[in-house]
Order: structure tokens, then sequence, then C-alpha cells
């Protein structure tokens, strides 16, 4: 079971705002410490989409954001397209535990 | 552009000791306000991390494998390396290096290798 929780799958149609949470606990996201955001395409390595809650690296569209509130944190995607459909993982700091991900959320473009 | 390469034994067999290298290209693994660190992701599964080093030594591990892990750096030649003891059948993975922001603690993960797999059977 992931430190960082995700629901494991979400879906949406092309064009439509889909959002996916990641929640954690006072020893990691509610501690401060910043959450960032993955996209995995099959069979690739992940790649950064956003970073310290809410920053997008060069080159990601804005299509894509982050925010974090208190214990959680979540990544929005709107005006959905086909190659948005891969596996999305967030990731902060534990206190006790260091590096840690979410378990990570499917996202299906129906 | 930096780029990141694992290397080593796609097949360990059951108790034996996994061994693989990261080589670092188009940057040095001595720059500042960077952690190296392995991460793995078991087929169909999620990610797990498992440690970041330092070029000065300096390492974090997570705890749940911190007794089997080992995480070393050679700076003369730009690599740095992952040793996991005892492994069993729940070690197979594709196991991910990466360069890792240092920012009063470990951030975001902003290069990652492509991967390798390791199987462990006998």
């Amino acid at each position: 079971q992931s430190v960082l929780t995700q629901p494991p799958s979400v879906s949406g149609a092309p064009g439509q705002r889909v959002t996916i949470s990641c929640t954690g606990s006072s020893s990691n996201i509610g501690a401060g410490y910043d959450v960032h955001w993955y996209q995995q395409l099959p069979g690739t390595a992940p790649k950064l989409l956003i970073y310290s809650n809410s920053n997008r690296p060069s080159g990601v569209p804005d299509r894509f954001s982050g925010s974090k509130s208190g214990t959680s944190a979540s990544l929005a995607i709107t005006g959905l397209q086909a190659e948005d459909e891969a596996d999305y993982y967030c990731q902060s700091y534990d206190s006790s535990l260091g590096g840690v991900f979410g378990g990570g959320t499917k996202l299906t473009v129906l | 552009q930096l780029q990141l390469q694992e290397s080593g034994p796609g097949l360990v067999k059951p108790s034996e000791t996994l061994s693989l290298t990261c080589t670092v290209s188009g940057g040095s693994i001595s720059s500042s306000n960077y952690y190296w660190g392995w991460i793995r992701q078991p087929p169909g599964k999620g990610l797990e991390w498992f440690g970041s080093i330092y070029y000065s030594g300096i390492t974090y591990y997570s705890p749940s494998l911190k007794s089997r892990v080992t995480i070393s750096v050679d700076t003369s030649k730009n690599q740095f390396s992952l040793k996991l003891s005892s492994v069993t059948a729940s070690d197979t993975a594709v196991y991910y290096c990466a360069r890792q922001l240092w920012g009063g603690y470990l951030r975001n993960i902003d290069y990652w290798g492509q991967g390798t797999l390791v199987t462990v059977s006998s």
C-alpha cells in the first residue's frame, strides 16, 4: 500500500477536464513537502509533468496544472486529448520514509 | 542534454545480489544540488523509491529496503551503482536510475534512465 493515495483510474471524453487526487498525511504533504507529478506512457520511463506543486517544466502544455492544499494535492488536465492516456504518479517526501510515490492512476480517454 | 543509462544483468538468481550501474553522460555527477537515485517498478505495478546518493557519498535509503540496499558513487567514471542483496522473485522489476533535485530535502526527479528489466529466477 502506497504512502500517497491516488485513485486507481479516472476517465474522460476528449475535450473534458479530469482531476487526479493525491492524499498524504502530516508526515509528508501535510508537513509542507512539495508534490510532483509524472506521466508514464506505456513502455516508457516516467516524465516530469508538474514540480513543486504547481510548476510546469518547459515543454509541458498548460492544459496540465497542479495544486496542493493541506494533506492533499491534485493534478488537473483540461481539454483532454487521446495522447494524454497514460499512468500518472504523484511524488513527495516523507520525514520518516524519504522519497514516496502514489500508487498511480490510469487515465483512460474515452 | 543529460542522459542516464542503466546497465547490469537482466537475470539474477534467488538469494543472490542484484547489481546495477548507471552511467551519466552530458553532465557531471558532481553537480551541486542534485542527488542520484534508484527507483523500481514491478511489472504492472507502481513506482518505488530505493534511495539516493550525493556525489560526496551522502545517502538516503528507503527504510523498508535499507537492510538490503547499498548505493555508491564513482565520480571518476561519472557513475553510480545499486546493490540489492538476498533477492527474491518479488524483486523482479524494471529498475530506473534518475537525477533528483535537492532543496533542503529530496525533491522532484527531472531526468530518468530508460529503465532495465531485472528478473529474479533460478
